[in-house]
């Protein structure tokens, strides 16, 4: 059964870089895409962006400036960063796997809880 | 705003039926067979329920079937029991620069 695991800072200030990291047990990160999306308290989910295992991503358009997602095959983790955060940044981060980058989301993380504030 | 809309909320009683409509345009429902249908309860990730318009994965009740014509997706659900109550999500690929999309969310109470 594959598990897919948040972990990173709770809180960050405005202007700073939000930095959240996936662990994946129980399969390998090969052969899939794998993906990060938020969801702001109380509101609906944003999709933020995926990668390839390979290396090739595709991104939201209104956080492509600001977001980077990698992945490290030897760790069996990717990584979403955000720049230049803001309070509109806060959300719950998940990150997931994109069966086949058609939205079909068939495994989710717990959720983190990033709060942006000085 | 959302790609895709949904109502915002939808509510049954035990026992009954009841559908869920998520609204997209030709760039996106109306083009691909990838909508997928997810139930998150408060304070939990949400979990997928049906893919492909009308698929489920391994484990996911009959109770919940999804189709679509045009540029409209459904998601149905029978026998409505209270473990039910949850926030619904319908998603879509997409041909614009989004390749995912999703709809703003419906609440479903169970009265």
């Amino acid at each position: 059964q594959v598990q897919l695991q948040e972990s990173g800072p709770g809180l960050v200030k405005p202007s700073e870089t939000l930095s959240l990291t996936c662990n994946v047990s129980g399969g390998s990160i090969t052969g899939y895409y794998w993906s990060w999306i938020r969801q702001p308290p109380g509101k609906g989910l944003e999709w933020i962006g995926y990668m390839y295992y390979s290396g090739s991503t595709k991104y939201n358009p209104s956080l492509k400036s600001r977001v980077t997602i990698s992945v490290d095959t030897s760790k069996n983790q990717f990584s979403l960063k955000l720049s230049s955060v803001t309070a509109a940044d806060t959300a719950v981060y998940y990150c997931a796997r994109d069966a086949g980058a058609t939205g079909m989301i068939d495994y989710w993380g717990q959720g983190t809880l990033v709060t942006v504030s000085s | 705003q959302s790609a895709l809309t949904q109502p915002a909320s939808v509510s049954g009683s035990p026992g009954q039926s009841l559908t869920i409509s998520c609204t997209g345009t030709s760039s996106d429902v109306g083009s691909y067979h990838y909508v997928s249908w997810y139930q998150q309860h408060p304070g939990k990730a949400p979990k997928l329920m049906v893919y492909e318009v009308s698929n489920r994965p391994s484990g996911v009740s009959n109770r919940f079937s999804g189709s679509k014509s045009g540029n409209t997706a459904s998601l149905t659900i029978s026998g409505l029991q209270s473990e039910d109550e949850a926030d619904y999500y319908c998603s879509s690929y997409t041909s614009t620069s989004t390749p995912v999309v999703f709809g703003g969310g419906t609440k479903l109470t169970v009265l």
